[in-house]
């Protein structure tokens, strides 16, 4: 069975915090990718990832930063935390372009 | 970049009729639609998709038809069940792109 996992489902932090978000896929894939969803707003991109060390920006990466380091692996990092941050964060996976992406479950993140 | 549109934003039926949600891209150059459905708490998940050489595909109660002339795709839900109350993401990808643009989504309710 197909897996994307993230860390936390739900996260609590202060404003001028470092976060980590963790994304970790079982199935081999290339590409990674971390969106944020908002009500009314739906599925942005923020980051994704074609290999390893690689990475490029989506449509708002603006305060993010991503590492992937480990084929498995991509992190979503926000070096400080603010309140307009705070979002459903869903990172996915997939083999290849046209291919079907598969989605973790989503971390909650709330900053305060 | 590809800009994908979703209408209507909610749509609520009657169980046992039919609900089509049409979406609009913009680049001509796309080739890859899929549709993505996210229950209330859950992650997204792959329905159905179509690529650009097919104007329709069906799998059983649900059906894809494509566009490519007037640039729009449409989901259409037959026989609809309480269980198919959701929130539905379009995307499309351009060609030599290995990221989808999403729709804002449309929530679809089912009324029993």
């Amino acid at each position: 069975d197909v897996k994307v996992t993230q860390s936390s489902r739900y996260l609590v932090k202060r404003t001028g915090e470092k976060v980590f978000l963790e994304c970790v896929q079982d199935m081999d894939h290339e590409n990674m990718f971390w969106y944020r969803q908002d009500p009314g707003l739906g599925l942005r991109l923020i980051y994704f990832s074609y290999d390893v060390k690689m990475k490029e920006k989506g449509d708002i990466p603006e305060g993010y930063s991503v590492s992937r380091e480990k084929k498995e692996r991509f992190s979503l990092i926000l070096e400080s935390a603010s309140t307009n941050q705070t979002s459903m964060y869903l990172c996915a996976s997939t083999a290849g372009a046209g291919m079907e992406l598969f989605f973790g479950s989503g971390t909650q993140l709330s900053v305060l | 970049g590809e800009n994908v549109e979703q209408h209507p934003s909610t749509l609520s039926v009657q169980e046992g009729d039919s609900a089509v949600i049409k979406c609009t891209y913009s680049d001509s150059a796309s080739n890859y639609f899929p549709w993505y459905k996210q229950e209330l708490g859950k992650r997204p998940q792959l329905i159905i998709d179509i690529r650009s050489n097919v104007g329709e595909k069906k799998d059983q109660r649900i059906a894809v038809t494509l566009n490519k002339t007037a640039k729009h795709f449409s989901l259409h839900i037959t026989e609809t069940q309480p269980e198919d109350s959701a929130v539905y993401f379009c995307a499309a990808r351009p060609a030599g792109n290995n990221r989808l643009a999403f729709g804002k989504g449309n929530q679809v309710v089912v009324i029993p």
